[in-house]
């Protein structure tokens, strides 16, 4: 149980192009997702909080209009990456939180990554 | 504020060996403390994790980490490693309680050889 994928695994696209990330919890209700982003040989960096059904919490230095996130169901939320561009290539990772009291409650399941490639 | 660091960035060993991966973290509240493992071009996978109780935390694949209070530390082990095991290895402590956002160290690369 408690598995979270993301789709794409994979996506190249133009400069200036928008992209979307899908993350999904797959046996599970997610409350609360988060997306991380992590750079070649390096940790990961919290971006954002998202709670379903309310905006998204932005870490500092995070810009809200350029990665937009969307948690629409407790299944599902997704990050655009708008007019992408070389210095948003990285490898975007989310993780799901299960509702409280439930098995894994405590625990924070990651998705396997999608990793970008802004031309 | 709390903080992780990862005192190694590097670990060579050859196969059958112990080792330790040393993680050290700071903070001002009550803590709980993560490891996870990313193998190549992978997401995160939970290895371990302390919240409350023993002290001494069994995980997968063999390894263990103990959490001691007063040193703020949370190392990990394992006492014979596998090729497999060759691995990015993340100590992790949570933000604020048990199950909100990470903050992670830096990583450590633990490097298995024959």
């Amino acid at each position: 149980g408690a598995v979270v994928s993301q789709h794409p695994s994979r996506v190249i696209c133009k400069s200036g192009t928008s992209v979307k990330i899908e993350c999904r919890s797959l046996d599970f209700q997610a409350t609360t997702m988060f997306w991380y982003r992590q750079f070649p040989k390096q940790s990961l960096m919290l971006m954002a909080t998202s709670n379903e059904g309310s905006k998204a919490t932005y870490e500092q230095g995070v810009e809200k209009d350029k990665f937009l996130i969307n948690h629409a169901s407790l299944t599902l939320s997704t990050l655009t990456v708008t007019s992408a561009h070389p210095e948003d290539s990285s490898f975007y990772i989310c993780s799901a939180k299960s509702a409280s009291g439930g098995p894994g409650a405590d625990t924070q399941y990651f998705g396997p990554g999608t990793r970008l490639t802004v031309l | 504020a709390q903080s992780v660091t990862q005192l190694d960035s590097q670990v060579p060993v050859f196969e059958e060996a112990p080792v330790e991966l040393r993680c050290n973290y700071s903070s001002s509240v009550s803590v709980y403390l993560f490891w996870y493992v990313q193998y190549p071009n992978q997401g995160l996978q939970l290895l371990l994790k302390y919240l409350s109780g023993s002290t001494l935390v069994k995980g997968i694949n063999g390894f263990e980490a103990e959490f001691n209070k007063s040193q703020t530390s949370f190392h990990l082990r394992k006492p014979s490693v596998h090729i497999s095991d060759t691995a990015e290895y993340f100590c992790a402590v949570s933000k604020n309680q048990a199950g909100t956002a990470l903050i992670f160290g830096k990583g450590t690369t633990l490097s298995v050889s024959s």
